[in-house]
């Protein structure tokens, strides 16, 4: 089955310096890759996803890049501010039918 | 859009109890809706699988006499923890899909089950 690992699992920043958390995936079939926040005692919020026909996408301060032969792909988030501090959780697709297998999360802290 | 609302958002009751919990896509028709288990500070781990008016599908080591499921519309998902026990407490959330394939999953608030 999909096995994803998540690296580090903490990181702190300073606010308006850049945070990247890298994931690794076992299943070469895996196509589709959301990452999601989750602040504390709130709900998983998809942050941006990419799929494996593109090596990167990006929205706003928010980037992903793919890179299928070496199965791992990375969220970057740019000019980091307070409110980005929070979990955040990398996926991948077990199957077509959308099933995701999670990474074990990132806590991010962004420092003022 | 997007929005699914879980309820109740927090359970305490005493060992031998059933509790429901209910899973509801409010602006759009799910066609798939999945059960997680988050532990404290750890990832999310998927319990089963639901399609509208099939059985659900169990991942490996989910017990499905114990979690059962019930998916009766495109906008509605349930999951019965039957007989819960100590051991059952956690945070279940669940979350649903549009179409067919790898479409975005959308997430409930979750629910707090503590079994005493």
């Amino acid at each position: 089955g999909e096995n994803v690992e998540q690296h580090p699992s903490t990181l702190s920043v300073q606010e308006g310096d850049s945070a990247v958390i890298k994931c690794t995936y076992s299943d070469s079939a895996s196509n589709y890759f959301p990452w999601y926040k989750q602040e504390l005692g709130k709900r998983p919020q998809l942050i941006i996803d990419i799929r494996s026909n593109v090596g990167e996408k990006k929205d706003q301060r928010i980037a992903v890049t793919l890179n299928k032969t070496a199965k791992h792909f990375s969220l970057h988030i740019t000019e980091t501010q307070p409110e980005d501090s929070a979990v955040y959780f990398c996926a991948a697709s077990i199957d077509g039918n959308n099933r995701l297998a999670f990474g074990k999360g990132n806590q991010v802290v962004v420092i003022p | 859009g997007a929005v699914v609302s879980q309820h109740p958002s927090r359970v305490i009751c005493k060992s031998g109890t059933s509790v429901k919990i209910e899973c509801r896509s409010l602006d759009f028709q799910a066609t798939t809706m999945f059960w997680y288990r988050q532990f404290p500070k750890k990832s999310l781990m998927l319990m089963a699988t639901s399609n509208e008016g099939s059985k659900a599908t169990y991942e490996q080591g989910v017990e499905k006499d114990k979690f059962l499921i019930n998916h009766a519309s495109l906008t509605l998902s349930t999951l019965t923890v039957t007989s819960a026990h100590p051991e059952d407490s956690s945070f279940y959330i669940c979350s649903a899909s549009k179409g067919l394939g790898n479409q975005p999953q959308h997430f409930g608030d979750g629910t707090r089950l503590s079994i005493l």
